[in-house]
């Protein structure tokens, strides 16, 4: 069972946004730590998004459009990757992960579907 | 083109051993920190191991430690996972990932290569 929770599955219409959001055990707080997040699409390996660990310091993937974006609910404890603008293009599995120690943490992953 | 090739990958028996190798080209292999990530069929991403710049220095997942071994021979710009005493849980598509100096993204990922434990 991965640490990080992530919802399995998601979904909203071309256009709209979608929220996607990655939560952290109780021992672990979201804002110590980046938050990275991956898309991974049926067939291919995972491909890197951004990070984001403030508004201040925060990183895009090369080619990733600005519509991917990240943010934090230290509240939830959660780490939150916004999609503005959906495309069908944009239907994949998303993940999240964290450098909690020397080892690294990923999600379950969340399968987003574009309606 | 910064590319990462696995390679290695097929059946095997419960308890028996694996080498697979990951080869670089495009990048300075010997600058960067390496890690190997595994997808079981229709689960998730699950990390495994990562070794520093120099092969000096490794870490695994408990669920691979005593078991699996990473190295790398920076002579021949290429990454190595050894896998013994393999299970039924270890089949899964293993993938190779190279991690970025400054915000340690996995900024490139190989193809995968897949390994079914099964008699």
């Amino acid at each position: 069972q991965p640490v990080l929770t992530q919802p399995p599955s998601s979904s909203a219409s071309p256009g709209e946004s979608a929220r996607l959001t990655c939560t952290l055990p109780n021992d672990i707080n979201v804002g110590s730590y980046n938050i990275y997040w991956y898309q991974q699409k049926p067939g291919s390996p995972p491909r890197y998004l951004l990070y984001y660990f403030s508004d201040s310091d925060k990183g895009q993937g090369s080619g990733v459009p600005s519509r991917f974006s990240g943010s934090k609910d230290a509240s939830a404890n959660t780490g939150i990757l916004l999609i503005s603008g959906l495309q069908s293009e944009d239907e994949a599995d998303y993940y999240c992960m964290i450098w909690p120690s020397n080892a690294v943490l990923f999600g379950g992953g969340t399968k987003l579907t574009v309606l | 083109e910064v590319q990462l090739v696995e390679s290695g990958g097929g059946l095997v028996q419960p308890g028996g051993s694996l080498r697979l190798s990951c080869a670089a080209s495009g990048f300075t292999f010997s600058n960067y920190w390496m890690h190997w990530v595994r997808q079981a069929p229709g689960k998730g991403l699950v990390w495994v191991s990562r070794i520093n710049s120099d092969g000096s220095s490794a870490t695994y997942a408990e669920s691979v430690k005593g078991r699996f071994t990473i190295s790398r021979d920076n002579g021949k710009n290429t990454l190595y996972l050894q896998m013994n005493s393999l299970r039924a849980e270890d089949t899964a598509v293993y993938y190779c990932a190279r991690e970025q100096m400054v915000f340690r993204e996995f900024d490139c990922w190989g193809q995968g290569t897949l390994v079914t434990v099964s008699s």
